[in-house]
């Protein structure tokens, strides 16, 4: 069975400092592993994907995420946050063969003060 | 143009009642789904079809049957609606499915609220 587990519902920055939010997965076979931000009242975005092709993965708006595999992570960041990143960030774990089925973290809030 | 679209928006109703949501991806894509997102944000998977077949049925109770009419369309039709079944649900689709496709992005359409009172 796969999961994800993100650390921290919430995480508070200020605009202009770094953005890290957590995520470790657990899976039995090798994963591809996935962020997806929600803004409000929309539906689920992909941000970035890793598929075994590279280690750091950049992703759309400047965001980025480094699979490593000795610590079961796969953390997103963003060097510098804007207002507009402000959004219900996922992480999810797919197996990496057969049909595709996502299975989700359980979301961090990012709260961007001026 | 809209990718991934739901219909209602919005659907207020009593317990007891039957109610559908519509899903249509203008994609070309081959595989939908269907997730639960609960009062915490908690999103899960329910049903996938690829080329109008079904692949993943999770546990989900038989009050909710989808259909897939054309790789297109995927309808889900809730039966006896109960409190619990209050949830905001997704539709999405990616590219075409095969035994490699789980790399593929899903694209999401903007939720439809289920509200039963």
């Amino acid at each position: 069975a796969q999961s994800v587990t993100q650390l921290g519902s919430h995480v508070s920055v200020s605009e202009g400092a770094l953005v890290l939010l957590r995520c470790n997965y657990s899976s039995s076979v090798p994963p591809y592993l996935f962020w997806y931000v929600q803004y409000p009242n929309q539906g689920l975005q992909l941000l970035l994907k890793y598929t075994s092709a590279a280690t750091l993965v950049k992703g759309i708006n400047g965001f980025e995420a480094e699979f490593k595999k000795s610590e079961t992570s796969f953390h997103l960041t963003k060097p510098s946050a804007h207002m507009s990143d402000a959004a219900e960030y996922f992480c999810a774990v797919s197996r990496s063969s057969g049909f595709q089925k996502l299975v989700f973290g359980t979301g961090t809030r990012l709260l961007v003060s001026p | 143009d809209t990718a991934v679209s739901q219909t209602p928006k919005y659907l207020v109703t009593q317990m007891g009642n039957d109610k559908s949501i519509k899903c249509e991806q203008n994609l070309g894509h081959d595989t939908m789904y269907w997730y639960k997102q609960d009062s915490k944000k908690f999103l899960k998977i329910m049903f996938s079809y690829n080329n109008k077949e079904l692949i993943i049925n999770e546990t989900v109770p038989n009050r909710f049957s989808p259909k897939s009419p054309d790789k297109a369309h995927l309808n889900l039709h809730i039966n006896s609606l109960e409190l619990g079944d209050s949830a905001v649900y997704f539709c999405a689709s990616s590219p075409p499915g095969d035994l490699y496709s789980s790399y593929n992005e899903q694209f999401f359409g903007p939720g439809t609220r289920l509200t039963v009172l």
